[in-house]
């Protein structure tokens, strides 16, 4: 039962252009978001998150949008650059889930960004 | 800034052996969450600690266990290894602190990568 969910396995974006990666999740308890970044052979990278209580929120390059009432988020970079290259994995946390909430992970979007 | 350390890097079992892995986490982070990665899959998380005892448990094989030390680090340790448990298996740590303000952010190791011959 995947809970979260990231329909577009790969995504090319130009350069200088915008890169949308969308996540859409099932579990109306999750009320964390976070995006993380992973090069291959590497650990993810945390990269920007939002509380449910936000609708969005900015980090520089990346702005992370959340539709509460859709069940989806997505996450903006702007402009593109070739080192954003990676695949980015979309993560939720439910509280109920004990003192230390677990994140479970979407099945990641591959970005690529040409010159 | 430290980040979090896993050790080996890289390790090659046989079938049926028995395998350590450790993990580090950044200094001053008292929770400590273990994942698996299989090969195109995402991050799937198995065991989680806070403060030396175990808060939350996934999909972990009975084979398998875990534990947090006094000075926070962890071990899994895999026994009777089987070809499916090939994977990468990643470290994550946070803190209470951090949760208490709000955030979840779950900081990751490099990773182990397991292969089982």
């Amino acid at each position: 039962d995947q809970q979260v969910k990231q329909n577009s396995p790969s995504l090319s974006v130009q350069e200088g252009r915008i890169s949308i990666l969308n996540c859409d999740y099932t579990n109306s308890m999750f009320d964390y978001f976070l995006w993380y970044k992973k090069y291959p052979a590497e650990g993810p990278t945390f990269l920007i998150s939002i509380s449910s209580i936000k609708d969005k929120n900015e980090d520089g390059r990346f702005t992370v949008f959340l539709n509460k009432s859709a069940k989806h988020l997505s996450l903006h970079i702007v402009p593109s650059q070739p080192g954003d290259s990676a695949v980015y994995f979309c993560a939720a946390s439910d509280p109920r889930t004990g003192t230390a909430s677990k994140l479970t992970f979407g099945t990641g979007t591959r970005l690529q960004v040409t010159l | 800034a430290a980040g979090v350390i896993q050790s080996p890097r890289h390790l090659i079992k046989e079938k049926r052996e028995t395998a350590t892995l450790k993990c580090y986490p950044i200094p001053r982070h008292d929770t400590v969450y273990w994942y698996q990665q299989g090969p195109g899959q995402d991050p799937q998380f198995l065991i989680s600690f806070y403060e030396k005892m175990q808060s939350d448990k996934g999909s972990i094989p009975d084979r398998f266990s875990a534990q947090q030390f006094s000075d926070y680090h962890s071990e899994l340790n895999m026994s009777s290894l089987e070809l499916g448990d090939s994977a990468l298996y990643f470290c994550a740590s946070s803190s209470k602190k951090l949760r208490l303000a709000g955030t979840n952010e779950q900081f990751f190791g490099p990773g182990t990568r397991l292969t089982v011959l």
